[in-house]
């Protein structure tokens, strides 16, 4: 059944490192979006695109941080360098988008557990 | 900036108890989704809501979208372990933003 790929599951780097995160939409979704999760802060959005242009990474720290669609079936989350402080669960999700005032659900991949030591 | 507040943060209940988790946001939503996580797992959608006073129900979870569209609800009826996880909702600000910005969420565990 169809349904939004990310890998690795699981990353440790040392601190210094570049981290890049992978995400394989649900084909035929134009929306992708890009989440943080931590405890202290819950579900972060970093970025999302549509149709393969980026339309808001305002929660992204822009100095480490960067997202990109090659392609309709790839997202590419990196960080360079990575920080302690980046440890967290990294989750994509992918969806239709709006259709009309309604926007419909966005399924979410199994995450990314990152590691920064 | 949008932002979307969820309490209680935490919520523990004994098997058969109701749960009740509620959504406020700071500005008008054009509509409301709500998410479960199961420790360990990744959100899944469970409803969207979007108009306003709309109530939906599966099963022992009923959903309420408020009459300004700012707040919304999800409760449940008679809990059972299989409930236990964290509730999220996630809304859409109006003016055709595609941006869904999630609560913080509920976390729910139920004892036995």
């Amino acid at each position: 059944d169809a349904r939004v790929t990310q890998t690795p599951r699981h990353k440790v780097t040392e601190m210094g490192q570049e981290v890049t995160m992978r995400c394989q939409p649900i084909l035929g979704h134009n929306t992708v979006f890009w989440y943080r999760q931590t405890m202290m802060q819950g579900l972060e959005l970093l970025a999302y695109f549509r149709n393969r242009a980026p339309l808001d990474d305002s929660g992204m720290p822009k100095d480490r941080f960067s997202a990109e669609m090659p392609d309709a079936t790839l997202a590419t989350l990196k960080i360079q360098p990575s920080e302690p402080r980046d440890s967290a669960v990294y989750f994509c999700a992918s969806g239709l988008g709006r259709v009309g005032p309604v926007n419909t659900e966005a399924f979410f991949g199994q995450g990314t557990r990152l590691t920064v030591v | 900036g949008q932002q979307v507040m969820q309490i209680p943060q935490y919520q523990h209940v004994q098997e058969g108890e109701d749960f009740t988790t509620y959504c406020n946001s700071s500005t008008t939503l054009s509509n409301i989704q709500w998410y479960k996580q199961r420790p360990g797992g990744h959100p899944v959608f469970l409803i969207q809501l979007v108009k306003s006073g709309e109530v939906k129900k599966q099963k022992r979870l009923t959903f309420q979208f408020g009459e300004a569209k700012k707040n919304s609800s999800l409760h449940i009826t008679a809990t059972q372990t299989t409930d236990v996880g964290t509730y999220f909702c996630a809304g859409l600000t109006q003016g055709g933003s595609e941006k869904l910005v999630f609560g913080k969420g509920t976390k729910l565990t139920v004892n036995p």
